[in-house]
């Protein structure tokens, strides 16, 4: 069966700091990937999203970038953090051997102080 | 874009009383309607989905309703139980492309016992 790994779980970082957050899957190829922001109490923010390795697609314009460097594996980065980061990020994945479904990882709660 | 409106933003209902969430779409090309239930602190979880060539399915207490002609899809749950208590989120797909889903707002349903 598949199974999707975000870490780190938590995270408290100062403004202008750097970011990396990491995402794998398990159990499938090729899968799509995607990385949401949920900010308090709202719902989700599709950021960015990837069909292949290297192959990104930004959905917002911001201070966050994205990349797959393997076929199972998504980062978040950021060179320097806003106070408007802060939120808690989701990966997610679809298609591969699953088909259209999109399932979610456990997530990283991101506060910038 | 596609854009999906949801309502209502909250819902209160007794044990054992249904519960009815609505969402509107713009984009008549969408052909995927996932419905997501996202516990406190938890990551979203899909419970249903209906693709543009049914009309409506049904998984035990749940079930969810496809008017293709007015874009609009809606989540009824049935017997209401305290675990039910959670925001729900619904999305459609954006365009004819299943892997890119764009969602409600979510709805916060309590359930009193």
């Amino acid at each position: 069966s598949q199974t999707i790994h975000q870490w780190p779980a938590t995270l408290v970082q100062p403004v202008g700091s750097p970011l990396s957050l990491e995402c794998t899957v398990e159990g499938t190829s090729n899968p799509n990937l995607y990385w949401y922001r949920q900010a308090a109490g709202r719902g989700l923010q599709l950021l960015f999203y990837s069909v292949g390795i290297g192959q990104i697609s930004s959905e917002v314009p911001q201070n966050l970038s994205a990349s797959r460097p393997q076929d199972r594996q998504f980062i978040l980065s950021s060179k320097k953090l806003l106070l408007s980061d802060s939120g808690f990020y989701l990966c997610a994945w679809s298609g591969g051997t699953g088909g259209y479904e999109q399932y979610f990882g456990p997530g990283t709660r991101l506060t910038v102080t | 874009g596609e854009n999906v409106e949801q309502h209502p933003s909250t819902l209160s209902v007794q044990e054992g009383d249904s519960a009815v969430i609505k969402c509107t779409y713009s984009d008549s090309a969408s052909n995927y309607f996932p419905w997501y239930k996202q516990e406190l602190g938890k990551r979203p979880q899909l419970i249903i989905d209906i693709r543009s060539n049914v009309g409506e399915k049904k998984d035990q207490r749940i079930a969810v309703t496809l008017n293709k002609t007015a874009k609009h899809f809606s989540l009824h749950i049935t017997e209401t139980q305290p675990e039910d208590s959670a925001v729900y989120f619904c999305a459609a797909s954006i365009g004819s492309n299943d892997y890119k889903l764009s969602f409600g707002a979510g709805t916060t349903v309590t359930v009193r016992a």
